[in-house]
C-alpha cells in the first residue's frame, strides 16, 4: 500500500520567505508527527497530532514554525520568515494509535535557507 | 526526561561478521524501545520493537534486538552482516508526545 508520501522532496528558498511543507499520511493513520533532522541537532520532535485532539506542539522551535492538519487527514507545516538555521530535512510520520506502534516515515522534505 | 544514548558514531564490520549497535536507554517506567534505519535520502524504516514480553525481539531483515532491564540497554544485533546493511541506525523510545531519538550510528559494512 502507499506510504507517507511528502512534498516536495527539496526546496531551496531564500531567507525571509514563507515555506509550505505537505505531508500525506497513512490511510487509517490517526496519529501524525512531524520532526527535524540537521546534522547538529540530529531528530527533533516538532509537534504531533492525533485525531481530533489539540495537538502537541511542544517541540517548535519558535512562533515562526505552525502546523495544521485538515480533516484529520493531510498536515501542512509552515514556517515563516525563514532563517538559515531552519535549513534541515522535515520528516512526517504517521501510526495507528498509541505510543507502542510503530511511526512509518516519509522521505522527507530537504530545506535549504539561501 | 527521558533519553536514548548511541556511545558509537560509526561501527565497522566485515561482511559474514556479526554486528552489534548499541543503544542504553533512561525512562521512567516500562520502556517502549525501536529501532529504525535509514538509507541516504530516505526516511527512517521501522526494523524492530520492544513492548513487552521476550527480551530477545526479533525484528525486518534478520535483525534483532536484546532488551536488558539491569542495564537499561537494547543492543541491536544481527548474526551475519550483509554489505547492503550499511546504513545508519537510530534507537529510539517512545514517550507520552512522541519519539526520543539516539544520535545515529553508522554502520559501515565491508565487503
Amino acid at each position: 500500500g502507499a506510504g507517507v508520501s511528502q512534498s516536495p522532496s527539496n526546496k531551496v528558498t531564500e531567507k525571509g520567505k514563507d515555506v509550505e511543507l505537505r505531508c500525506d499520511p497513512i490511510s487509517g493513520h490517526t496519529a501524525l508527527y512531524w520532526y527535524r533532522q540537521s546534522l547538529g541537532q540530529g531528530l527533533e520532535f516538532l509537534i504531533y497530532f492525533q485525531g481530533n485532539s489539540a495537538p502537541d506542539k511542544s517541540g517548535l522551535p519558535s512562533d515562526r514554525f505552525s502546523a495544521e492538519r485538515t480533516g484529520g487527514s493531510v498536515s501542512t507545516l509552515t514556517i515563516q520568515r525563514t532563517q538559515q538555521e531552519d535549513s534541515a530535512v522535515y520528516l512526517c510520520a504517521s501510526s495507528l494509535e498509541g505510543s507502542a506502534q510503530p511511526q512509518h516515515f516519509g522521505d522527507g522534505t530537504r530545506l535549504s535557507i539561501l | 526526561a527521558q533519553s536514548v544514548a548511541q556511545p558509537e558514531d560509526q561501527v565497522n564490520v566485515a561482511e559474514g561478521n556479526p554486528l552489534t549497535v548499541k543503544c542504553t536507554y533512561s525512562v521512567s517506567g516500562n520502556p517502549y524501545l525501536f529501532w529504525y534505519v535509514q538509507y541516504p535520502n530516505r526516511g527512517l524504516q521501522f526494523l524492530l520493537k520492544y513492548i513487552t514480553g521476550d527480551n530477545l525481539v526479533k525484528g525486518s531483515y534478520g535483525f534483532e534486538a536484546e532488551f536488558n532491564k539491569s542495564q537499561t540497554s537494547f543492543h541491536l544485533k544481527k548474526p551475519s552482516a550483509l554489505v547492503s546493511d550499511s546504513a545508519l541506525y537510530f534507537c529510539a523510545v517512545t514517550g507520552r508526545r512522541a519519539l526520543t531519538f539516539g544520535s545515529g550510528t553508522r554502520l559501515q559494512v565491508q565487503p
